[in-house]
């Protein structure tokens, strides 16, 4: 079935460093992927999507790219703060039937960043 | 918009007692989710739902029972809590082919 495997945690990084958290997946048919973010006593939080092929998403400096060819979405921020200190996730929703897929994510089991001043 | 709410944000339970998780969104999403997030894991899905009267088991359903008797309300009951149960229970709603939205989380321990 399909799954993401993201690389494993935890990451320490110092303030300005750059980041980049490995993610891969195996799915069928086109699925979106997504970058959620949990900050410590929190729910998640949408971070960026990707729909298709070679989409770049991005929000507050974070980037990740849909690489079909290599089946990855690895996250990369080129200057990290302290307050991106967080529990990051990957997930993916399968679209075998765009009109019919009910919106399901399978999610990798984390990476938790821990940044220092 | 309140968003995604759920109650309650933490909760302690003796095996074999029972309780309902509730959660309640007013962002017209047809769908909703419940998730489990054990420590060091991802979220796994239990139930979901694509609109009033309509629910669906997901990967781990088993203990569980949920109900959609109107849009915005998607209670998650446990009939006989047990320590396998200990968890972070999220639950999320989207529109369809658009993003989930997640609830700020009940933590559960059943002990």
């Amino acid at each position: 079935g399909d799954s993401v495997t993201q690389m494993e945690g935890p990451v320490t990084l110092s303030e300005e460093a750059f980041l980049t958290i490995n993610c891969t997946y195996t799915a069928t048919g086109y699925p979106s992927l997504f970058w959620y973010v949990q900050y410590p006593g929190e729910g998640l939080q949408l971070l960026l999507k990707a729909t298709k092929a070679d989409d770049k998403g991005s929000n507050k400096g974070f980037e990740a790219t849909y690489r079909k060819e290599t089946t990855s979405f690895h996250l990369e921020k080129g200057s990290v703060q302290v307050s991106d200190s967080a529990v990051y996730f990957c997930a993916l929703s399968p679209r075998i039937n765009y009109g019919g897929s009910q919106g399901n994510l399978i999610f990798g089991k984390g990476t938790k960043l821990s940044v220092k001043p | 918009n309140a968003g995604v709410t759920q109650t309650p944000k933490f909760r302690i339970l003796k095996i074999g007692q029972s309780m309902t998780l509730q959660c309640t969104q007013d962002m017209n999403h047809n769908y909703m989710y419940w998730y489990r997030q054990d420590p060091g894991m991802g979220l796994k899905l239990i139930y979901y739902s694509v609109g009033a009267g309509i629910t669906d088991k997901g990967e781990v359903p088993n203990g569980y029972n949920v109900s959609r008797s109107t849009t915005e309300d998607f209670p998650l009951r446990l009939e006989l809590a047990a320590p396998s149960q200990t968890s972070v229970y999220f639950c999320a709603g989207a529109r369809p082919g658009e993003t989930q939205y997640f609830g700020p989380g009940t933590r559960l321990l059943v002990l």
